[in-house]
């Protein structure tokens, strides 16, 4: 069946580095779709990527899915205190499959 | 405020007991999701409901009973669980169209099950 994994597991930064979190699929997406777990809170939507080779931007997010629709990758720039949580991508393999999560990366960060 | 309602926020339950677990959308979509989080596993799709008709069920045991009365609402039946069900039951809902799913979920935050 369709496996979706991520890598890092955990990352730890110092505050203003920079943090990439990259998602795999075994199966061609349809789309991708990241979400955003705050200690404690529940997964919230960030973004959605549709095309392939698609990059959007969200103030310091950048979000990149794959030539290939394949593979997917989050990256913080200069990392704030506020961005700690558990950061999900998510894929279907077509339309009318449901979403299939990855394992999630952990950040933390000190200031 | 989420749009997504969960309750109980806190259960505690024997494993001879029965309880259930509820969730409400105030978003007018007509999908909903129940999905378990454990510290082990990643977002494990539970059970798939659209326009109230199940469409998926992911290899839940049957002492998962889920229950969709309407677009609205979603219930969790629980009955004889097991200390390895214990986790985070997290309802969503989505808007999707009928000939396929493209929308994001709307998490609610979850009901913290502990099975003594």
């Amino acid at each position: 069946g369709q496996q979706v994994m991520q890598i890092p597991q955990y990352q730890h930064v110092q505050e203003g580095e920079d943090f990439t979190t990259y998602c795999n699929s075994s199966t061609t997406l349809s789309n991708i779709q990241w979400y955003k777990q705050r200690p404690g809170g529940h997964p919230v939507f960030l973004i959605q990527l549709v095309k392939s080779g698609e990059v959007k931007k969200q103030k310091r997010l950048t979000f990149q899915f794959g030539e290939a629709k394949k593979n997917s990758s989050l990256h913080i720039t200069a990392t704030q205190t506020t961005d700690v949580g558990t950061y999900f991508c998510a894929g279907r393999a077509q339309a009318g499959t449901a979403l299939i999560f990855g394992k999630g990366t952990t950040l933390s960060v000190s200031s | 405020e989420t749009g997504v309602t969960q309750t109980p926020r806190h259960l505690v339950m024997g494993m001879t007991n029965k309880k259930s677990l509820k969730c409400e959308q105030h978003l007018g979509h007509n999908a909903m999701y129940w999905y378990k989080q454990s510290a082990k596993k990643p977002l494990e799709l539970m059970f798939v409901y659209n326009f109230k008709e199940q469409t998926e069920n992911n290899s839940v045991p049957s002492r998962f009973s889920p229950e969709c009365p309407n677009s609205s609402h979603l219930f969790l039946h629980l009955h004889t669980l097991q200390p390895e069900d214990s986790a985070l039951y997290l309802c969503a809902s989505s808007q999707d169209a009928a000939q396929g799913r493209t929308g994001e979920l709307f998490f609610g935050e979850g009901s913290r099950l502990t099975v003594l």
